[in-house]
């Protein structure tokens, strides 16, 4: 079975361009939840949608936004980008949409600012 | 601010030995913690993870431990092997849906 895909697995941009990211999660599995990890440090919350609504929301300014679809793959945009934005950008996927169970991640997509 | 933090930003162990990767955390609120291990041009893969209600959990060749008193969090891998090798992070929830807070994560390097 297919895991996590994240697509483009790299992309270069330049500031105050935008961004979309995109996800398909496990076959099976409702939630999907978006991180951003920058270069030497650990994962960092920005979203979780679960069946197709948004569960929660991290510390991330307007310019971050997401959505799920009716097959539950998602997208993440990202407006206005600033050279901070760049990170390695994690999508999650799970059965369940609480506290319980792993976290399924992909490889990534890996966007740099320029 | 609050933050879930590790001891030791890097470990060094020889192959065979058994590796301890240590984790503080400051919310008291947590209730559940997962340790993840990821290798490089990877994303995280869960290892392993444990409730509040309890203070020691078992896989294969893994243990974690919970002490909440202290609030820290401990992963041991025994006989560590070259595959071991990797950045581990402990990540903690507090008690609402997918936002695990992630630590800084330790670099594990087997040596041969």
């Amino acid at each position: 079975d297919a895991g996590v895909t994240q697509s483009p697995t790299h992309l270069i941009k330049t500031r105050g361009q935008h961004v979309t990211l995109r996800c398909s999660p496990i076959s099976g599995h409702k939630s999907v939840s978006w991180y951003q990890q920058v270069l030497g440090q650990g994962p960092q919350f920005i979203f979780q949608y679960y069946e197709k609504e948004e569960r929660g929301r991290g510390n991330f300014p307007d310019r971050f936004s997401a959505r799920q679809f009716p097959n539950y793959s998602s997208e993440l945009n990202v407006n206005a980008l600033l050279l901070g934005d760049s990170a390695l950008y994690l999508c999650a996927s799970s059965l369940l949409a609480g506290n319980t169970g792993e976290l399924f991640f992909g490889e990534g997509s890996r966007l740099t600012v320029l | 601010g609050e933050s879930v933090g590790l001891h030791l930003p890097t470990l060094s162990v020889q192959e065979g030995d058994n590796s301890i990767i240590n984790c503080a955390y400051s919310n008291s609120a947590s209730d559940y913690f997962i340790w993840y291990k990821q290798e490089s041009g990877k994303g995280p893969q869960f290892i392993i993870d444990i409730r509040s209600n309890m203070d020691k959990r078992q896989g294969q060749r893994v243990t974690v431990l919970l002490n909440k008193t202290v609030k820290h969090l401990s992963l041991q891998i025994a006989a560590t092997q070259p595959g071991d090798s990797a950045v581990y992070f402990c990540a903690e929830n507090r008690g609402y849906g997918q936002n695990f807070v992630f630590g800084p994560g330790t670099r594990l390097s087997v040596l041969p």
